[in-house]
């Protein structure tokens, strides 16, 4: 099983608002990424968790905060969005990198900030 | 860092026609090339991977070569069907890092049409 899900699938917050996303794999995987990628645009690293901890931060606002409470869970909370932030928020999973390259992706959660 | 390059943006091909695709990186450093494929509404997904030590791996209709010392990889779609319509990315990534994950770098994607 190569899954990673994520919920929700749409999202319509409003800029005072506060909203977290959800994503989860059971593949035993120890490094899961989160990603944002706009239309027609290639996906944008914007955090990567390896063994719980965060390993980078791509110079990502404070309005969005990332946690991992677990190997197998991941959220992207959310707060004070501006309308830009509206994109395709990407979760993704991989093995350690002794153990393989693989990264796979979940299929994304549609945020629109009003 | 990293720069990874993909051409063409967009591809028109006649049903059971071949699809290539070509990317280029400059970091010789790079020894992990995966392709993605992302349908309309969906999240990427890996296709085909090859790895700086082959230089051809095949699944099916679907081929990668990689040419290590011009820095050039190229996926090949043969006898191409509809639902091959989608935007393809590549991908590269180092694996130096020792932190236990992959920093992929993405070509822009190029937009696949396979007309019936």
């Amino acid at each position: 099983d190569t899954e990673v899900t994520q919920t929700p699938k749409h999202l319509v917050m409003g800029m005072t608002n506060k909203k977290s996303l959800k994503c989860e794999q059971h593949m035993g995987h120890r490094a899961m990424y989160w990603y944002k990628q706009k239309a027609k645009k290639p996906p944008e690293l914007m955090f990567v968790y390896s063994y719980e901890k965060l390993s980078i931060n791509e110079s990502v606002p404070s309005r969005f905060s990332p946690e991992c409470p677990n190997s197998s869970l991941l959220n992207l909370h959310l707060h004070a969005l501006q309308p830009e932030d509206s994109a395709l928020y990407l979760c993704a999973s991989s093995q350690p990198r002794d153990r393989g390259y693989e990264q796979y992706f979940g299929p994304g959660t549609r945020l629109t900030v009003t | 860092g990293e720069n990874v390059e993909q051409h063409p943006s967009t591809l028109s091909v006649q049903e059971g026609d071949s699809a290539v695709i070509k990317c280029t990186y400059s970091d010789s450093a790079s020894n992990y090339f995966p392709w993605y494929k992302q349908e309309l509404g969906k999240g990427p997904q890996l296709i085909i991977d090859i790895r700086s030590n082959v230089g051809e791996k095949k699944d099916q209709r679907i081929a990668v070569t990689l040419n290590k010392t011009a820095k050039h990889f190229s996926l090949h779609i043969t006898e191409t069907q509809p639902e091959d319509s989608a935007v393809y990315f590549c991908a590269a990534s180092i694996k130096k890092n020792s932190g236990g994950y992959q920093k992929v770098t993405f070509g822009i994607g190029t937009k696949l049409q396979v007309i019936p």
